[in-house]
């Protein structure tokens, strides 16, 4: 199993509602990330998790939480988003942190923010 | 601070023709540099790896080189088909202020026609 899982696939909300993603895989990988994506742009770094520890934070605003409740899952909770946050949200997972293998991504949450 | 510069940013060819993708990097300082495949709203799919002590490596129709002196990453599609129409993307892992990560290009979109 290759597969990074990521739900829902599509997500419409409002600024005031509160919404999670939800990040699965069972490759065995200890490292596991989120990015963002905004269209025609590269991904950007979010949050990196390694054995299940938040390692990096790249400043993202505290309106998007992250939470690792184990080694295969990844979840990214959203309180109070406002519409410049609509974007792709990619959930990716790579052996370790050290990037040394290949980073697997998921085929990510649509998320429009209204 | 590394930069990835993906020439072109977009091309259109007519299927069966040879074709050579470009990515360029500022800082030779990386542990590999990936290769990624992107369809609209979709994930990344990680096509090849070449770690920095390689020269290249293949996988089918791709084949990926790497120049780590000069800085410079070409991917190679030969036979183009309909299907390779995409964003391809190449990322440098690097090690990076808060550890090791990856810097995306913006990406060559690319267009096989029928």
């Amino acid at each position: 199993d290759t597969e990074v899982t990521q739900t829902p696939k599509h997500l419409v909300m409002g600024m005031t509602n509160k919404k999670s993603l939800k990040c699965e895989q069972h490759m065995g990988h200890r490292a596991m990330y989120w990015y963002k994506q905004k269209a025609k742009k590269p991904p950007e770094l979010m949050f990196v998790y390694s054995y299940e520890k938040l390692s990096i934070n790249e400043s993202v605003p505290s309106r998007f939480s992250p939470e690792c409740p184990n080694s295969s899952l990844l979840n990214l909770h959203l309180h109070a988003l406002q519409p410049e946050d609509s974007a792709l949200y990619l959930c990716a997972s790579s052996q370790d942190r050290t990037l040394t293998e290949k980073l697997f991504f998921g085929s990510g949450t649509q998320l429009s923010v209204l | 601070k590394q930069e990835v510069t993906q020439i072109p940013a977009a091309l259109s060819v007519p299927e069966g023709e040879n074709l050579v993708l470009n990515c360029s990097f500022t800082d030779s300082a990386i542990y590999n540099l990936q290769w990624f495949r992107q369809d609209p709203g979709k994930g990344l799919t990680s096509l090849l790896l070449i770690q920095s002590s390689q020269r290249e490596q293949t996988s089918g129709r791709l084949n990926a080189s790497l120049d780590k002196s000069s800085g410079r990453s070409t991917l190679y599609i030969a036979a183009s088909q309909p299907g390779d129409s995409a964003t391809y993307l190449c990322a440098v892992g690097h090690l990076g202020t808060s550890g090791s990560r990856l810097t995306f290009g913006e990406g060559t979109q690319l267009t096989v026609n029928p």
